[in-house]
């Protein structure tokens, strides 16, 4: 399978633990996206790389959670002291770059639960 | 600051009848817009996306879509659905220069045998 992929697919975490996950892109996409889905509603932006570099942060990215792509392929991220809030569905995307909005393909996303 | 409205959150529909999801943007500038689809415990998957063009859109498993400018909508049709359509159904925008999805909060499609 040549899909985006992420691990783990599932985790529960207590409250105020690091919780850390991977997402890794279709192997020629230079671009990678997470989004943030929660219970009934769409996916939500969190930030985006073009390469190693981190182009965009979204507003809901707080200073607990980082985001890294440190060669350019595959992604982490991090919350620190996770809070029962952030009991999500985290999505990962990747795209070509190019001039033209590309389509974004998903991986199978990260449910998060924080008890 | 683009939105994007999808006005059914549930849509029940009969097998082998016709289907209409509504979904109407606010946007300042052009926009690309695009539909998804999210099958239980999957990720999402491109139906159909518009960019330019034809205002008539075709995609995939039999689904079209039609950009209306003047009533800033993107419906997805599909004239006789499947119980395999059975699904949550995601309309995004975004526009040039921009590289970040606004998506719906989505409509979920039960098709009733």
């Amino acid at each position: 399978d040549t899909g985006v992929s992420q691990n783990p697919r599932h985790k529960i975490t207590k409250r105020g633990q690091n919780v850390t996950f991977r997402c890794d892109p279709i192997s020629e996409h230079n671009r990678l996206y997470w989004y943030r889905q929660t219970l009934g509603q769409g996916p939500e932006f969190l930030t985006y790389f073009q390469n190693e570099a981190q182009l965009e942060k979204s507003r809901l990215l707080s200073d607990r959670f980082s985001a890294e792509r440190p060669k350019g392929s595959f992604s982490t991220l991090e919350i620190q002291r996770t809070e029962q809030g952030d009991s999500a569905m985290y999505l990962c995307a990747s795209s070509l770059g190019g001039g033209a909005p590309e389509t974004q393909y998903f991986g199978p996303g990260t449910r998060l639960l924080v008890l | 600051a683009q939105s994007v409205t999808q006005l059914d959150s549930q849509v029940p529909v009969f097998e082998e009848a016709p289907v209409e999801l509504r979904c109407n943007y606010s946007s300042s500038v052009s926009v690309y817009l695009f539909w998804y689809v999210q099958y239980p415990n999957q990720g999402l998957q491109l139906l159909l996306k518009y960019l330019s063009g034809s205002t008539l859109v075709k995609g995939i498993n039999g689904f079209e879509a039609e950009f209306n400018k003047s009533q800033t909508s993107f419906h997805l049709r599909k004239p006789s659905v499947h119980i395999s359509d059975t699904a949550e159904y995601f309309c995004a925008v975004t526009n040039f220069g921009n590289e970040k999805l606004t998506f719906g909060t989505g409509t979920r499609l039960t098709i009733i045998p």
